[in-house]
């Protein structure tokens, strides 16, 4: 059974730019959650998709987005990055949307915001 | 607003002995927590959860207490091991007094684990 998997590792990008990153949830789950983790902090719940669709956001702004396609992997995408973004990335993936299914997390994209 | 806090940056014990890791919540309406395990350079690995009708969950040598009256949860481990040093985060799960509409998870800060040989 493949686990939570996520691209790229790394990621460099400039103030303004834009950028992707991709999740494959693992076997059996149709919902995946984004979470930003920053230096020190815990991880921050971003949003998440359940079978294509937002399923219920956090915090952020507009300009964090995402997707979900019919094999359930997942795009996060950042408009007009800012410095602030720097930071982990983590996606997990659940059997369903509800409170009581264990979310298991993929090994997270590190963006670097210069 | 910091709903989950966990108040100690970090906790070291010997080997063999017990480890108690302690975690906070503000909002009553939370009702099932969650124990992660964080390695670095790895994504949060699932420890043991917890739901609100009870006060007491077993796995092998984790045991998670939860106090609703004091909105508290602890993380017991024992016998402590070396291969147990890692970043532990406490979350709940969940909407605060929403059944349905997905679920989220809210972190607290983390506490590092460091168990010495």
């Amino acid at each position: 059974e493949t686990g939570v998997t996520q691209s790229p590792t790394h990621l460099i990008k400039t103030r303004g730019q834009q950028v992707t990153l991709r999740c494959s949830s693992q076997s059996g789950h149709n919902t995946v959650s984004w979470y930003q983790q920053a230096l020190g902090q815990g991880p921050q719940f971003i949003f998440q998709y359940y079978r294509e669709e937002e399923n219920g956001r956090g915090n952020f702004p507009p300009r964090f987005s995402g997707l979900q396609f019919p094999n359930y992997s997942s795009e996060l995408n950042v408009n007009a990055l800012e410095l602030d973004d720097s930071a982990l990335y983590l996606c997990a993936s659940s059997v369903s949307g509800r409170k009581t299914d264990t979310q298991y997390f993929g090994p997270g994209t590190r963006l670097t915001v210069l | 607003d910091q709903q989950v806090k966990q108040n100690s940056p970090s906790l070291s014990v010997q080997e063999g002995r017990i480890s108690i890791l302690n975690c906070d919540y503000t909002n009553s309406m939370f009702d099932y927590f969650l124990w992660y395990k964080k390695y670095p350079a790895e994504g949060p690995t699932f420890l043991i959860s917890i739901s609100s009708i009870k006060d007491k969950n077993e796995d092998g040598r984790f045991t998670v207490f939860l106090n609703k009256s004091a909105k508290h949860l602890s993380l017991h481990i024992v016998p402590s091991q070396p291969g147990d040093s890692a970043v532990y985060f406490c979350a709940a799960s969940g909407w605060p007094g929403r059944e349905t509409s997905g679920s989220r998870l809210t972190f607290g800060e983390g506490t590092q684990l460091t168990v010495n040989p």
